[in-house]
């Protein structure tokens, strides 16, 4: 099963607005990850956030973590139509038949930037 | 320098055959870990090598395999395809070790159809 899940499944919005993901996950973490896919093409890495953070800053990109609610939000500000994408969050979890912990990613949000 | 290679990029392939794919990560990484991603099932976590030791695996068959070389280099076998197996496979690599605790490299992966 997926330890993130992302709300909403799909977001619709125009150039210049805001957007805002949010992902929730089931167990405790050590960190969170967000990504964004283009297409089916490879993932890309935005921001990596630690269990003992709350709030990360990348350029136009902002992400929240409350590890007492176990989510987390990603946002984006002034949207710009090549921000159009699929973006996760990735969690660490534990892998079967041993103690390392493994990428645990959530089904994703697409975004659509119209021009 | 470059990034995180994946050959071929396209493969077709009929049921019960076998394939193998092929990840060269980024120079100096020794992490090399392997996802799949269906638009059912999502993004699911293969296995991770390190150093050519497999560190950790997900809930797949005994089918699929991997292995990584000395340079880091990594392989990924599934035997007896199945119809199912119709998927985008990612590979990614980062620094260390730890798959769950670094940003992940992404390379822009192998699309997989099974006839």
């Amino acid at each position: 099963s997926q330890q993130g899940e992302e709300d909403p499944q799909a977001l619709s919005i125009q150039e210049g607005e805001n957007a805002t993901m949010n992902c929730s996950y089931k167990t405790s973490i050590n960190n969170l990850q967000w990504y964004r896919q283009n297409s089916g093409r490879g993932l890309v890495h935005l921001i990596l956030i630690r269990s003992n953070e709350r709030e990360k800053h990348s350029g136009r990109l902002r992400v929240t973590l409350d590890t007492s609610k176990k989510s987390s939000s990603l946002l984006i500000t002034a949207s710009r139509a090549a921000d159009t994408a699929s973006y996760f969050c990735a969690t660490d979890a534990r892998g079967s038949g041993g103690s390392n912990y493994k990428l645990t990613f959530g089904k994703g949000t697409l975004l659509t930037v119209n021009p | 320098k470059a990034g995180v290679t994946q050959t071929p990029r396209y493969l077709i392939k009929t049921r019960g055959q076998q394939v193998t794919l092929s990840c060269s990560p980024i120079s100096g990484h020794r992490s090399v870990s392997w996802y799949q991603q269906t638009p059912g099932q999502g993004l699911q976590f293969l296995f991770e090598y390190f150093s050519e030791t497999q560190r950790n695996k997900g809930n797949f068959p005994g089918r699929f395999s991997g292995r990584q070389f000395s340079n880091s280099r990594s392989e990924m076998n599934v035997s007896t395809l199945e119809l199912g197996d119709s998927a985008l496979y990612l590979c990614a690599s980062s620094p260390g070790g730890g798959a769950a605790y670094n940003e992940q490299f992404f390379g822009p992966g192998t699309r997989l159809t099974v006839l």
